[in-house]
C-alpha cells in the first residue's frame, strides 16, 4: 500500500477555497486515491475518489496530475461546517480495498 | 449506502476485564473492517473479517486479545480481552460498498472505550 504524505494542519476562513494536497509517491497501477473527512466523535465520511485527472461532485473537486504521485483536495467556499480532518488514501480496488488511513490534515475554518 | 450501527456507544471498564462490541449493518455486505482510534489520532486497521473465514489481522495486533466473530453477512463482534488503560480508544467498524468502478466505506459511529 502506497504511503500518503499530507499536511498536519490547515488554516482557512469561510467563504474561501482549500486546496488540500497529498503526496503518495510509490502509487500503484492499480491504485486509486479517496478521500475521507470525519468530523469529531464520528466515524470518517467518504467524499471523493478518482483515478486520473479531475473528478467532481457536490461537494468537492479532486485533481490528479499525470504522473498521479500526488492529488489535490479542493473545498469549494468552506463554511464553518468544514472544520475536520481530512484523510488521503490510496489503495486498490483489485482483490478488496484495504483502507489504511494516514495522519490526516486538520482543517480550521474560521469566521 | 450502509448504515451501521454500534454497541455499547461506550464503556467504562476495569483492568483485566473483557469488552465484546456489536456492529449491525443494515445490509448484506461481504468485507467488515475493525479500526482503533486513540484521542487525537488518526484510524489504525485492526483486522479484516470476512463471513465463513478466520479474521485477518494486522501487524500488531493478535487474535487473543482482539477476537473477533462475523456469524453472518450483517454481523460482527470485536471483543477487547483483558484490557488495560493502554486499551482506552474508540473502536469503530466499517463495511466496504462497490457500485460500479468506486469503492466507498462506510464507518460506525464508534464505541468509546475507557479502562480504568
Amino acid at each position: 500500500l502506497a504511503k500518503t504524505t499530507q499536511p498536519i494542519s490547515m488554516d482557512s476562513y469561510e467563504g474561501q477555497e482549500v486546496n488540500i494536497t497529498c503526496s503518495h509517491n510509490n502509487i500503484a497501477t492499480n491504485d486509486y486515491i479517496t478521500w475521507y473527512q470525519q468530523f469529531p466523535s464520528q466515524g470518517p465520511r467518504f467524499i471523493i475518489q478518482g483515478y486520473k485527472t479531475k473528478v467532481t461532485n457536490e461537494v468537492a473537486s479532486l485533481f490528479i496530475p499525470a504522473d498521479r504521485k500526488s492529488s489535490t483536495l479542493s473545498l469549494p467556499r468552506v463554511s464553518l461546517s468544514d472544520t475536520a480532518v481530512y484523510y488521503c488514501l490510496v489503495g486498490s480496488l483489485v482483490g478488496g480495498f484495504k483502507t489504511i488511513f494516514g495522519a490526516g490534515t486538520r482543517l480550521f475554518v474560521k469566521a | 449506502s450502509a448504515v451501521i450501527s454500534q454497541k455499547p456507544s461506550r464503556d467504562i471498564c476495569q483492568r483485566g476485564t473483557s469488552l465484546t462490541i456489536q456492529c449491525q449493518v443494515d445490509s448484506q455486505v461481504t468485507m467488515m473492517f475493525w479500526y482503533r482510534q486513540q484521542p487525537g489520532q488518526s484510524l489504525t486497521l485492526i483486522a479484516t473479517a470476512n463471513q465463513g473465514s478466520e479474521a485477518t489481522y494486522e501487524s500488531g495486533f493478535v487474535i487473543d486479545k482482539f477476537p473477533i466473530s462475523r456469524p453472518n453477512l450483517t454481523f460482527s463482534t470485536l471483543t477487547v480481552s483483558n484490557m488495560s488503560p493502554e486499551d482506552s480508544s474508540i473502536y469503530l467498524c466499517s463495511v466496504e460498498d462497490r457500485i460500479g468502478a468506486k469503492n466507498e466505506q462506510f464507518f460506525g459511529p464508534g464505541t468509546r472505550l475507557t479502562v480504568l
